[in-house]
């Protein structure tokens, strides 16, 4: 069974540029999530999604991420403009269904703002 | 606010030492995850805890929750080189959303 696929594995940008990054869930998964991690610490989730709708973005800062979901797959995260604090791994990951099960883990994209 | 504090931040051991990594919080969590994460990959999911008190053993690991669902603790014995990597505890709130703890980082050394 394929794993959740992320793209690009690392990027670097400068400040004030925008960056987007694209999730692949495993298929059939029902929920998606992105979450941000800085380094050495826990993820914090950014936003979740149950099929294409939005359960969770309480902690998204809207004003620079978007996050959709077309069609319940594929996922993409934007960031518009970066700054030099979202330098962080970016980690999405997917679900069969909501709560008390198993969520999946991709590699994750490692975004560094110069 | 980081909901989920854990303990220790940092630990390196010799191989064959036990050691016990706490996930501490002041809120009640339907259900609590630990999650192992190695250099460049996404955490990997060892257990699910879903009853106060419930003990789960997987291997060398020990997981208990405690009695309130409000923390969890984390066994190891005669840790191995293979064991190195950061820890994470998840707890579920309300609306099945997972949120993790501030990581515990093993090294165990040969």
């Amino acid at each position: 069974e394929a794993g959740v696929a992320q793209s690009p594995r690392y990027k670097i940008i400068e400040k004030r540029q925008s960056v987007a990054f694209w999730c692949n869930p495993i298929s059939g998964h029902a929920t998606l999530y992105w979450y941000q991690q800085i380094l050495g610490q826990g993820p914090k989730l950014l936003i979740q999604f149950q099929n294409n709708g939005v359960v969770d973005d309480s902690q998204l800062p809207k004003d620079r991420f978007s996050a959709e979901r077309l069609k319940g797959v594929d996922s993409t995260l934007k960031i518009q403009p970066a700054k030099l604090e979202d330098s962080a791994v970016y980690l999405c990951a997917s679900s069969l269904v909501q709560g008390g099960t198993e969520a999946f883990f991709g590699q994750g994209t490692r975004l560094t703002v110069v | 606010t980081q909901l989920l504090e854990q303990s220790p931040q940092f630990l390196s051991i010799q191989e064959g030492e036990n050691l016990t990594v706490y996930c501490n919080s002041s809120s009640v969590f339907s259900s609590l995850q630990w999650y192992r994460q190695e250099p460049g990959e996404g955490p990997v999911l060892l257990v699910t805890v879903v009853t106060g008190g419930e003990v789960k053993k997987l291997k060398r690991l020990t997981f208990q929750f405690g009695d309130a669902r409000k923390d969890s603790s984390l066994h190891i014995t005669a840790a191995q080189p293979g064991d190195t990597g950061l820890y994470l505890c998840a707890g579920e709130r309300g609306t099945y959303k997972y949120i993790f703890g501030t990581g515990t980082r093993l090294k165990v050394l040969a």
